[in-house]
């Protein structure tokens, strides 16, 4: 089993939505949680990171942690054609050597 | 310019030869990571250096090898390309957690 996991997808939504993306993990010694956008053909962008349990927003994004349950999710709000694109979750566990490993990531696509 | 490069972008290549892919930074991370991306598999790591003196195998190494010339250069090379190997290929750059990528580099082996 993948230590990072995330549904496939896609997820379809509509322009101006709400698109919620999710990411569990395995490893309680997570510490640190990245999400990365991924246009196709193109190389990953990190957009967000996250250490602690809660919310985190910028701008239309919030990345919201829970590791007692072991997930963090991606919220975009009045998503937009653009927003179309593969999310990556990474997780980086503490006490290791600190390298993010990767989900296998989810395929959005906002529809006008 | 970007602050991770890759070379070359694209390339085709025969079974059995010899190939290297090349990437510099210069975000003055001391890390840095070769990654392998294939359809639905997602990101899989490749191998890893924390400074010049440093290498460490990935969950794929198997029929790659890596050379660290300077705190920001990693090579990757494949010593006898097979098709199985065509993917598109990332290096990146870090500090403590995060990770920066390069462009990218398609390979095709045929």
């Amino acid at each position: 089993q993948k230590e990072v996991e995330q549904n496939s997808g896609p997820l379809s939504v509509p322009e101006g939505a709400i698109a919620s993306l999710n990411c569990t993990y395995s490893d309680r010694g997570s510490q640190s949680f990245f999400w990365y956008r991924q246009y196709s053909g193109k190389s990953p962008e990190l957009i967000m990171s996250i250490y602690s349990n809660g919310d985190k927003e910028d701008g239309r994004f919030t990345a919201q942690l829970n590791k007692a349950s072991q997930y963090v999710s991606l919220l975009i709000r009045d998503s937009q054609p653009s927003d179309s694109a593969t999310y990556l979750c990474a997780v980086v566990i503490s006490g290791g050597s600190y390298i993010p490993t990767f989900g296998r990531g989810t395929s959005l696509i906002v529809h006008p | 310019d970007a602050d991770v490069t890759q070379t070359p972008r694209n390339r085709i290549t025969k079974t059995g030869k010899r190939i290297m892919l090349e990437c510099s930074q210069t975000k003055g991370h001391d890390r840095m990571y070769w990654y392998r991306q294939d359809p639905g598999l997602g990101l899989r790591l490749i191998y890893y250096s924390f400074d010049v003196k440093d290498i460490n195998k990935g969950e794929i190494s198997d029929g790659y090898s890596v050379s660290r010339q300077a705190q920001a250069k990693f090579s990757l090379s494949l010593e006898s390309a097979i098709p199985n190997q065509t993917a598109l290929y990332f290096c990146a750059t870090g500090g403590a957690t995060e990770a920066f990528f390069g462009q990218g580099t398609r390979l095709t082996v045929v």
